[in-house]
Order: structure tokens, then C-alpha cells, then sequence
């Protein structure tokens, strides 16, 4: 099971700042926490990933709490090409597991004119 | 970034016959390669993951013997579904890793079956 909790779907208006939340409360100290996205009938697409450290790429930012319980995918100006799902996911790099990445719901992000 | 390219990008076949989906990475070896099956409205569901040179390991409630893997090169890897019937219809869909599985997963942009 998924060891992530994400809203089922937010708006965002074209150019402003998407925040998608993210729970992981169960989250263990070796496990990463991972974005992905999918696009209507399109294979995922990596954004980013962070252990403790807030981190920023060109794509988007992830703030992850002190605790580690939670985090927030924030994409600076989201645009109509960003409409798509929104994966939170938690997982081990390495390990016994093999880097599995086990899918939750997501999160269903719609960019609004 | 990482391509990994699937074939084919849609399929259409009759009830009983078997589907071969390839999955190849593109520009760097994959030692690990990982299978999902997605329905409509739903999340990706893992299958199973193969390493190559080995056989795959398939996640609780997958059949095997009716979803065979083979992961033959470090480029390639391929999902058979046998004998195929109107439930199996759905959009499969590859990711490719190195380093068994450790880094990120680059994902194929998915092949949609359809069993009629």
C-alpha cells in the first residue's frame, strides 16, 4: 500500500504558484520522498526528489517538514502544460526493495486560464 | 535525460492470442526494469521487476505464467501477456533504473492494449 496521503484534485490558476501537499507520517529515516507526474495517457515523468533538505530544480521546488511527515511540491508559475496527476511517493533507494516506487492516488492537478 | 521507449504504443488483438510489449532504454543500461498496468482512473500499479540475466520478481497477485517477463540485454526488456482476454485490457507501462534499482526510475510512455 502507498504510504502517502495527497488531496484527490486541486485547481491553479495559469501563472501562479501550485502548492500539492503531501502526508507521509509513517515515513522511515532511509526513505526518500519522491515527485512524479503523468500527463492524460503519458508515462510518469520524474520532477524531484529529497531526503530532509528542502531541494529546487528547474521544474519545481519540495519542502519537506522538519519532521519529515510531510511535504509540498510547489511549482513556481504553473502553466496549462502542467495540468496532470501528482504523485507523492515515499521509498527506499536501494536496499532489499530495489527502489520499488509504489503509486497512491495522487494528486489531480487542474491549471486554469 | 534517460529515454526509454516502448513497442508498440497501442495494440488491438482478439481474445486468446498472446501480446508481446517491448521496453527499451535508449541512451544507458538498465540493470533493473520495472512492469505497470494501469486501468482507466487509476493509479499505476506495479507488476513486477525484472533484473537482467535474472528471472522477475512479480508482485502479490500477479500470474506469471500469463504475464511473462524476459530481460534478456540491459537495454531490453519485454512483458508477453498470454493468452490475453478483455480484462487484461489496459495501458502497460515500463520504467528503466541503474544501479538496481536505486536511482531514479525513468519512465517508457506506456502501451495501450486492448483485448476484444
Amino acid at each position: 500500500d502507498a504510504k502517502t496521503t495527497q488531496p484527490p484534485s486541486m485547481d491553479c490558476a495559469e501563472g501562479r504558484a501550485a502548492n500539492l501537499p503531501c502526508n507521509h507520517s509513517t515515513i522511515s529515516g532511509n526513505e526518500y520522498v519522491y515527485w512524479y507526474r503523468q500527463i492524460h495517457s503519458q508515462g510518469p515523468q520524474y520532477i524531484i526528489h529529497g531526503l530532509k533538505n528542502n531541494e529546487t530544480n528547474e521544474m519545481a521546488s519540495l519542502i519537506i517538514t522538519e519532521d519529515r511527515k510531510s511535504s509540498t511540491l510547489i511549482l513556481p508559475h504553473a502553466t496549462l502544460r502542467d495540468t496532470a496527476v501528482y504523485y507523492c511517493i515515499v521509498r527506499v533507494a536501494g536496499g532489499n526493495q530495489g527502489g520499488k516506487l509504489i503509486f497512491g492516488q495522487g494528486t489531480e492537478l487542474s491549471v486554469k486560464p | 535525460g534517460a529515454v526509454v521507449s516502448q513497442h508498440p504504443s497501442r495494440v488491438i488483438c482478439k481474445s486468446g492470442t498472446s501480446v508481446k510489449i517491448e521496453c527499451r532504454s535508449l541512451d544507458f543500461q538498465a540493470t533493473t526494469m520495472f512492469w505497470y498496468r494501469q486501468f482507466p482512473k487509476q493509479s499505476l500499479m506495479l507488476m513486477a521487476t525484472s533484473n537482467e540475466g535474472s528471472k522477475a520478481t512479480y508482485e502479490q497477485g500477479v500470474e506469471k505464467d500469463k504475464f511473462l517477463i524476459n530481460h534478456a540485454s540491459l537495454t531490453l526488456s519485454t512483458l508477453t501477456v498470454t493468452s490475453a482476454h478483455p480484462e487484461d485490457s489496459s495501458f502497460y507501462i515500463c520504467s528503466a533504473s541503474t544501479s538496481g534499482g536505486s536511482n531514479e526510475q525513468f519512465f517508457g510512455p506506456g502501451t495501450r492494449l486492448t483485448v476484444l
